[in-house]
């Protein structure tokens, strides 16, 4: 079955620092993958999606990420980090039936 | 205006009641979900609707139902709220795409049982 592990509940950076969010997952063919963010009271607004192709994937708000099937990972990166994307990140694989399945979720803490 | 929205927003109730929670998109998606979210756990699926006349369970029906009263109009009931059935409500909706359809999500509903 698929899965998501979000290793990370918490990560913490400063304002203007570099961020990695890690993604792994478990699917047997190859995965259609999805960073979705959640803002303080808001929904899921969806940051950036690989399907296939390129496997470097640009997203909204500076935001990338970069699928690597050997390492079955889709990690999300930005080079600087604003006190705005203070949020809870989630990644999903989509699975048989048109769904998607979703990690744990990450929550980032932006210092100043 | 918001393309998927649901109401209410926010809401508490007492063991036992019966609830429903209301989901409304208007860009014209043909499929439609509901999902719950528990702190730790992500989201879980609960039903979906690839549409009108079609239904099917997810991962964690049991205690909820559902209605697709039109194309634009997605409903999820808890006939006899419980406690452990506190929690974030999302609607989500998708088109058909490319593979696995990209789904947008409402604001969420957060539910409160007593």
């Amino acid at each position: 079955a698929q899965s998501v592990t979000q290793p990370d509940i918490h990560i913490t950076v400063s304002e203007g620092a570099s961020l990695e969010l890690r993604c792994n997952y478990s699917y047997g063919a190859t995965p259609y993958l999805f960073w979705y963010v959640q803002s303080p009271g808001q929904g899921l607004q969806l940051l950036l999606k690989y399907f296939s192709g390129d496997t470097l994937v640009q997203g909204i708000k500076g935001f990338e990420a970069e699928f690597k099937r050997s390492q079955s990972s889709f990690n999300l990166r930005k080079p600087s980090v604003h006190w705005s994307d203070a949020a809870e990140y989630f990644c999903a694989v989509g699975a048989p039936g048109n769904k998607l399945v979703f990690g744990a979720g990450t929550i980032l803490r932006v210092k100043s | 205006d918001a393309d998927v929205t649901q109401t209410p927003r926010n809401r508490i109730t007492k063991t036992g009641k019966r609830i429903m929670l209301e989901c409304s998109q208007t860009k014209g998606h043909d499929r439609m979900y509901w999902y719950r979210q528990d702190p730790g756990l992500g989201l879980q699926l609960i039903y979906y609707s690839f549409d009108v006349k079609d239904i099917n369970k997810g991962e964690i029906s049991d205690g909820y139902s559902v209605s697709r009263q039109a194309q634009a109009k997605f409903s999820l009931s808890l006939e006899s709220a419980i406690p452990n059935q506190t929690a974030l409500y999302f609607c989500a909706t998708s088109d058909h795409g490319e593979g696995t359809d990209t789904q947008y999500f409402g604001p969420g509903t957060r539910l409160t049982v007593l």
